[in-house]
């Protein structure tokens, strides 16, 4: 069964930075295309990165690039998204998918990042 | 990147149809046959409905059908159910990244 359980989430101060870390299970991590895909309270799904197979090329929403970086461990199964310089407009429940040629086949069930004072 | 173009909300009762809207441009919904849609219930995971504008994953009911004309692309919901009540949202492969999503359209099953 195909996992993808999000974690690192929670409540930061603007300018701060935080981590999230998504674990996959259940297929060959390393021959799949991962993104972070992000919801706002009460907003609609934005996409955020994307990052290939093995890691050399990624891909950030103009919101964020520059300030978030995406990354994998492919030898821990592990997707990562380092964000810094956060903002209020960063808030979201943050999603980890899987994409099999353009759509993506698996959610993860979120982690909420809040960013306030 | 725009976000596709979705109405806020449609409704119905059980047992009629219902179809969903998502209007793009050329270098996104009108160029690809890549649109996909997602039913996405608040508070679970985000799950696939329709892939590569008509294909239907294995477990999801020939109820949903997808469709597209031009810029848009439709999501069709027939024979109403409860459970159908959720949000749908759209998303098209855009040339360079697969990541373009709909505003979003609230289903309500009346």
């Amino acid at each position: 069964e195909v996992q993808l359980v999000e974690s690192g989430g929670g409540l930061v101060q603007p300018g701060g930075s935080l981590r999230l870390s998504c674990a996959a299970s259940g297929f060959t991590f390393s021959s799949a295309w991962v993104h972070w895909v992000r919801q706002a309270p009460g907003k609609g799904l934005v996409w955020v990165s994307r990052i290939n197979t093995d890691g050399k090329s990624t891909s950030y929403a103009d919101s964020v690039k520059g300030r978030f970086t995406i990354s994998r461990d492919n030898t821990k199964n592990t997707l990562y998204l380092q964000m810094n310089s956060l903002r209020a407009e960063d808030t979201a429940v943050y999603y980890c998918v899987r994409e099999s040629w353009y759509y993506f086949d698996f959610w993860g069930q979120g982690t909420l990042v809040t960013v306030s004072s | 990147q725009s976000a596709l173009t979705q109405p806020r909300s449609v409704s119905g009762s059980p047992g009629q149809s219902v179809t969903l809207s998502c209007t793009g441009t050329s270098t996104d919904v009108g160029g690809y046959n890549y649109v996909s849609w997602y039913q996405h219930h608040p508070g679970e995971a985000p799950k696939l409905m329709i892939y590569d504008v008509t294909k239907r994953p294995s477990g999801v009911p020939d109820r949903f059908a997808g469709s597209k004309s031009a810029n848009t692309a439709s999501l069709t919901i027939s024979g109403l159910q409860a459970e159908d009540e959720a949000d749908y949202y759209c998303c098209s492969y855009t040339g360079s990244n697969i990541g373009v999503f709909g505003t979003g359209t609230k289903v309500t099953v009346l």
